[in-house]
């Protein structure tokens, strides 16, 4: 029971160039959860889908895009990379329980846009 | 929208001393509280949460927070901290029963432990 896997850990990119970052779980979770942590930001949410086949905007979701491919997986597209998107990437799932809202993360991927 | 204030962005402490951070959430309606943690390279772990009943609670590694639904806040307390507590500590809240959306976090509270 691997929870939640992210891939790749770590990734460079030159500024315009596209990527994708791939998150999968093994939890048989309902919701899944795109997050980035930034110094002194805390974690903001970019994307969430709160079940297979449905996806939605969270706080920060300019120049993302997202597919819920299936339950298990969640990815998360830089069509454009920016300097400003350098972060970690978190992926989160949960149950979705009506009150069951506790969300397990996935290691995170460290991003440099240059 | 809901938010969450962590007051004390850098902590420092000798073991042994009593910890204890502050968060505040802005939001009227029922919630559910969480703190987090997140060890240097590591991902986010729970460290406990709250949903209802007793306001006191009592998370992993000696932690435990309060609700105190008056003042809208969620306070993490620990009597005797280890250097092994040396991390990033968010608190985060969620709305109850509110379906699958995010959580919101506050920006966290960096604890350094001396030795």
């Amino acid at each position: 029971n691997a929870g939640v896997t992210q891939t790749p850990k770590f990734q460079v990119l030159k500024t315009g160039q596209s990527m994708t970052l791939q998150c999968a779980q093994d939890m048989n979770h309902n919701s899944m959860y795109w997050y980035r942590q930034d110094p002194g930001m805390g974690l903001r949410l970019i994307y969430y889908s709160a079940s297979e086949g449905t996806t939605d905007k969270g706080e920060v979701p300019n120049g993302y895009n997202v597919s819920r491919l299936n339950k298990r997986e969640f990815s998360l597209r830089l069509e454009s990379a920016a300097p400003s998107q350098t972060s970690v990437y978190f992926c989160a799932s949960s149950e979705n329980g009506l009150v069951y809202n506790e969300q397990f993360f996935g290691p995170g991927t460290r991003l440099t846009v240059l | 929208a809901q938010s969450v204030s962590q007051h004390n962005h850098h902590v420092i402490l000798s073991e042994a001393a009593s910890l204890e951070l502050g968060c505040n959430y802005s939001y009227g309606g029922t919630v559910n509280l969480f703190w987090y943690v997140q060890y240097p390279g590591q991902h986010l772990q729970l460290l406990l949460k709250y949903f209802s009943g007793d306001p006191l609670v009592k998370g992993i590694k000696g932690f435990e927070a309060e609700f105190i639904k008056s003042k809208f806040s969620f306070n993490l307390r620990k009597p005797s901290v280890q250097w092994s507590d040396t991390a990033e500590y968010f608190c985060a809240v969620t709305l109850s029963g509110g379906g699958a959306d995010g959580l919101t976090f506050g920006k966290g509270t960096h604890l350094i432990i001396q030795p």
